[in-house]
């Protein structure tokens, strides 16, 4: 059964670094086409993509948060690491990763982490 | 702001069928992914590509494109489709973006 679960701070400063973690199994890199993305919802709002990185070590950001977000793979732990800086209390959110696959001329995802609620606040 | 656009809310009777509809100029080019999410849970895949289900999705969900729209369609909606529904594709320059989401209510 293939599961997904995000881990880190529940809270955290203005101006600070959040590092989330992403620990995933019964899947790995090795299989092509794979991604693990990041993807947030702020409370009552819609879901905003963040970040994806892929089995070859391909990585695409959202434009507007570029400069703040580095996504990382360590494959022999099967995790994904995001960090975003300068964390303001807009960035309040409700934080998802989830497995990205291409299937029938479509990239979707297809398994969702449970999501981990982080605050910005001081 | 988003550049796939949703209508905010539909409302539906039950066994009736609705549409949710997900428009977007880089809708010519890619299919749309569409999810369901229901309060305090974490979205749930229900079509992807042109019209295919995961396994678990009931055949009352189904998928089309036309031009710069894709829709979803739930024929004959069930208590449990009272949700949040958002579509997932790229937007003009290729960047990955949600819609705006869509509520559905089931009367």
């Amino acid at each position: 059964q293939i599961t997904l679960k995000e881990s880190g701070p529940t809270l955290v400063k203005p101006t600070q670094t959040l590092t989330l973690t992403c620990t995933f199994s019964e899947f790995s890199f090795s299989m092509s086409g794979v991604g693990v993305a990041w993807i947030r919802q702020p409370p009552g709002k819609a879901l905003e993509w963040l970040a994806v990185i892929y089995w070859d070590y391909d990585k695409l950001y959202t434009p507007s948060l570029k400069s703040r977000l580095t996504i990382t793979k360590d494959t022999s732990k099967n995790q994904v690491v995001l960090t975003m800086t300068d964390m303001d209390p807009v960035d309040t959110a409700t934080y998802y990763c989830a497995r990205r696959r291409y299937d029938s001329g479509s990239y979707f995802f297809d398994y969702w982490g449970q999501g981990t609620l982080v605050t910005v606040s001081s | 702001s988003s550049e796939l656009t949703q209508g905010p809310a539909v409302s539906v009777a039950l066994g009736q069928t609705v549409r949710i509809t997900c428009q977007g100029d880089s809708l010519r080019a890619y299919y749309a992914s569409w999810y369901r999410q229901k309060p305090g849970q974490a979205p749930i895949l229900v079509i992807y590509g042109r019209n295919n289900r995961p396994s678990g999705i009931p055949d009352r969900f189904s998928g089309s494109s036309s031009g710069d729209t894709a829709s979803l369609t739930i024929t004959g909606a069930q208590a449990e489709d009272e949700a949040d529904y958002y579509c997932d594709s790229r937007d003009n320059i290729g960047n990955y973006v949600f819609g705006n989401g869509t509520k559905v209510t089931v009367l």
